[in-house]
Order: C-alpha cells, then structure tokens, then sequence
C-alpha cells in the first residue's frame, strides 16, 4: 500500500467558501502532483511540485492554489468554491530520478460544491 | 493532439476471453511506460511497466512498438475481477518529466 494520505475523503460544502484539501506522503518523495478528475473522464494535472518551495501549475486551467513548505506535504487550496469545482481531486507522488519510477495515488477528495 | 491516445471502450468481454488495448503516443522521445488499473471510484495504481523486450506478469502482457510508437496490454483468461479502466502512461521526456495519462479504456468482464 502507498503512504500517501488525503483528507478530507468527502466534502459537502457551500459556495463562496474557502477549502483547502490536504495532501501527505511519508516515502520522501521530492515530486507531487495534483489532478482533477470528473466521474469516467480522464485525469488533468493542475498543479505539479518538484520539492520543498517549488509549484507549478499543471495542464488544466485551475483557480486553486498550492503551496510545498515540506516536503511531505502539498495542501490544495480554493479561495472561493463553486458548484463548477465540483470532481474529485486526486493527489500523487513520485521519487524523482529513475524515468520507471512508480507514481502513488492518494485516495482522493469528493468535492461537492452546492 | 493528444499526448497519449486510447480506445475508450467500453470493452465487454466474458469470461475466460482475451482482450487487448492499444495505445499511441506523440513524443519519439519517451522512454518509459505504463499501464495502470482504475477501478470505479478509486485511485489509479500501476499494473505494470512496460518495456523495450516486452514483458508479462501472470495473464497480463505488455509490448512496446517504438517505430509505431505503440503500446498494448494483452489480458489472457479475464476474470470478472479485471473489470476496470486500463491507462496508458508515458513518461514526458521534457524538463518536467511527468507522466502523461491516457483517457483510459474501460472493460467489463461478463459472468
């Protein structure tokens, strides 16, 4: 099984609210990743981190943010929610190096936006 | 276009059947690959990788055509525990070194 954590598992929540959704992995992996998934659609990346004060916005427009203080940590945050944020948000990490390096999932945030 | 490129499915196969997913990539470049398993409502984790000789793991066979820049699965003996979606992954060979993901195939395995 992958460490990597996130919490909270669902989220029921109104619009207009601030939401941040949290990430943790203990491997010590320098590289996380976040991505947006609609149910049966595929994934996007929006937000990629190479370590500790690196972010990187993904291929997916987002108007979420993100932060890398440490480096088991990569929060997700969303000034003001909206019912268009509504869709799972999946986090993932990865050791940097090798190119066969496994990429481990979280087991993502439901977000629902009323 | 597309980074990876996958037959969406669904694919509905019975029992014991064999099925195979292609893909196709872009980038010559691309050094490493991947097929992943997602089941319904859950993460995606890796199945296996995917490599220049080709490769197999009890039922599941993997090749890689890089003249075509192709790949495939092979799923010999399905078993209704193999219903899921199968990705295609590359690994991006610019300076992010990300994985590209594939739309995914579905399958659904039939008692």
């Amino acid at each position: 099984e992958a460490d990597i954590y996130q919490t909270p598992r669902y989220l029921v929540i109104g619009t207009g609210k601030k939401i941040t959704l949290e990430c943790s992995q203990t491997m010590g992996h320098d590289k996380m990743y976040w991505y947006q998934q609609d149910p049966g659609m595929e994934l996007h990346l929006i937000h990629y981190s190479y370590g500790v004060n690196s972010t990187e916005k993904g291929d997916l427009s987002s108007e979420s943010t993100v932060s890398r203080i440490r480096t088991e940590h990569f929060p997700l945050t969303l000034e003001s929610a909206r019912p268009s944020h509504t869709s799972q948000y999946l986090c993932a990490s990865r050791e940097r190096g090798a190119d066969y390096n496994e990429q481990f999932f979280g087991p993502g945030t439901r977000l629902t936006v009323l | 276009r597309k980074e990876v490129e996958q037959d969406p499915g669904p694919f509905n196969v019975p029992e014991g059947a064999t099925v195979a997913f292609n893909c196709t990539y872009s980038n010559s470049a691309s050094q490493s690959f991947f097929w992943y398993r997602q089941d319904c409502r859950k993460e995606p984790k890796l199945l296996m990788s995917v490599y220049s000789s080709g490769n197999e793991d009890g039922r599941f066979t993997a090749q890689l055509n890089r003249a075509s820049q192709y790949i495939s699965l092979l799923i010999r003996d399905s078993k209704l525990s193999d219903s899921a979606t199968y990705l295609c992954v590359v690994n991006d060979q610019t300076g992010a070194n990300n994985l590209f993901f594939g739309t995914g195939t579905r399958l659904t395995v039939i008692p």
